[in-house]
Parts: structure tokens; C-alpha cells; sequence
């Protein structure tokens, strides 16, 4: 079946500038989760949303960043003003119920010039 | 706050020894997950480890679990070039955020 998809798979923006990254999960799963990876690094948890209740958006680095799901299906990520430490892959993944196995997407390389 | 790290974090090592990858972590947790990711792609799930004790083998990598140790471990058997890649190491903790992941080890296996 279908995985994870994600897009753009790449986006180049300028500083100052807002962008908005998709997520589609896997049809049925209920959580999904946000990470960041700079280049040569591991993951940063941003946010994770788990059905209907209240998002956990511990890892959020600034109030420049902030994600919505609709329909408890489809994520966006949103970074407004961006800066050139915003530039990495950010990650999409999802899971059935919340702890399982994840299911990662193909991730969107994001470079702020 | 929980913390979960991996040794070593960078190995390289030939085509046909053996070597294991660590990963310890600082809370109580029955499970854990290790993950492959290859240059430029994403994360792919090798194991999955629900219990004390419990341990996978897919191919040359068998993973094991040690809760009371709060350990993990990531063996290579007679490695192949195939394996170059980068693992990491994810500890279930049943809130928040629900994973908490290791830095990773990127292994190189060399010809």
C-alpha cells in the first residue's frame, strides 16, 4: 500500500520568507510526527499529533514554527520568516496508534539562502 | 530527561569482521526500535524489540534488548558494503512524544 509521502521533496526559499511543508500519511493511521535533521545530524522531535486530542508541540524551536492536521489525516508544517538555520530535512512520519513502529516519509530538503 | 545514547558514534570497519553497535538510555522501557537511514533517504525500520530479552535477526544484524541494563545492542555479523548506512537507536516512553532517538552511528563498511 501506499507510504508516507511528503511534499515539496525539495524547497529553496529566501530568509524572510514563509513555507509550508505537506505530509500524507499512511491511510488509517491516527499519529503523526514532525522531526528535523540538519545535515550529518539525528532527528529533532518538533511536534506530534495523536487522533482528536491537543497536539504535543514540545519541540516546536520558535513561535515562527507551527503544523496543523486536518481531518486527523493530512499534516502541514509551516515556518514563517524563515532563517538560514531552518535549513534541513524535515521528516514526516506516522504510526497506527502512537507506539509502534513509525513509518517515515521521504522527508522535504528545505535550503533558506 | 530521558537520554539516549549510542557508541560509537561513527565505525568504520572491513568487509567480513564483526561488530556491535550500543544503545543506552536513561528510563524504564520494554521497547525499543532500531532504524536504518542511507545517505540522502530516509528512515527505514529494522527491528522491533517488545519485551526483556528479546532479540531479532534479519540477515548479518541480530538486535537485542536488556531492560533492567537499559541496553540495547546492534550486531554485525561479517559485514558487506551493503551495510553502510547510519542506525539509530528509538526508546518507546508511553508519553509525550512517545520516541525519543538516539544520536546515531554511521557505519562504514570498507572493501
Amino acid at each position: 500500500g501506499a507510504g508516507v509521502s511528503q511534499s515539496p521533496s525539495n524547497k529553496v526559499t529566501e530568509k524572510g520568507k514563509d513555507v509550508e511543508l505537506r505530509c500524507d500519511p499512511i491511510s488509517g493511521h491516527t499519529a503523526l510526527y514532525w522531526y528535523r535533521q540538519s545535515l550529518g545530524q539525528g532527528l529533532e522531535f518538533l511536534i506530534y499529533f495523536q487522533g482528536n486530542s491537543a497536539p504535543d508541540k514540545s519541540g516546536l524551536p520558535s513561535d515562527r514554527f507551527s503544523a496543523e492536521r486536518t481531518g486527523g489525516s493530512v499534516s502541514t508544517l509551516t515556518i514563517q520568516r524563515t532563517q538560514q538555520e531552518d535549513s534541513a530535512v524535515y521528516l514526516c512520519a506516522s504510526t497506527r496508534t502512537g507506539r509502534e513502529t513509525q513509518y517515515f516519509g521521504p522527508g522535504t530538503r528545505l535550503l533558506v539562502l | 530527561e530521558l537520554k539516549v545514547e549510542q557508541n560509537p558514534l561513527f565505525l568504520s570497519m572491513q568487509e567480513g569482521k564483526n561488530y556491535t553497535i550500543y544503545c543506552n538510555y536513561s528510563t524504564t522501557s520494554d521497547r525499543l526500535y532500531w532504524y536504518r537511514q542511507d545517505p540522502g533517504k530516509s528512515l527505514e525500520s529494522l527491528f522491533v524489540l517488545l519485551s526483556n530479552g528479546a532479540v531479532k535477526q534479519e540477515g548479518r544484524l541480530m538486535a537485542s534488548l536488556d531492560t533492567k541494563a537499559r541496553l540495547s545492542t546492534l550486531h554485525i555479523t561479517a559485514a558487506v558494503h551493503d551495510l553502510s548506512a547510519t542506525y539509530f537507536c528509538a526508546v518507546d516512553i508511553p508519553y509525550g512524544q512517545n520516541f525519543v532517538f538516539g544520536p546515531g552511528t554511521r557505519l562504514s563498511v570498507l572493501p
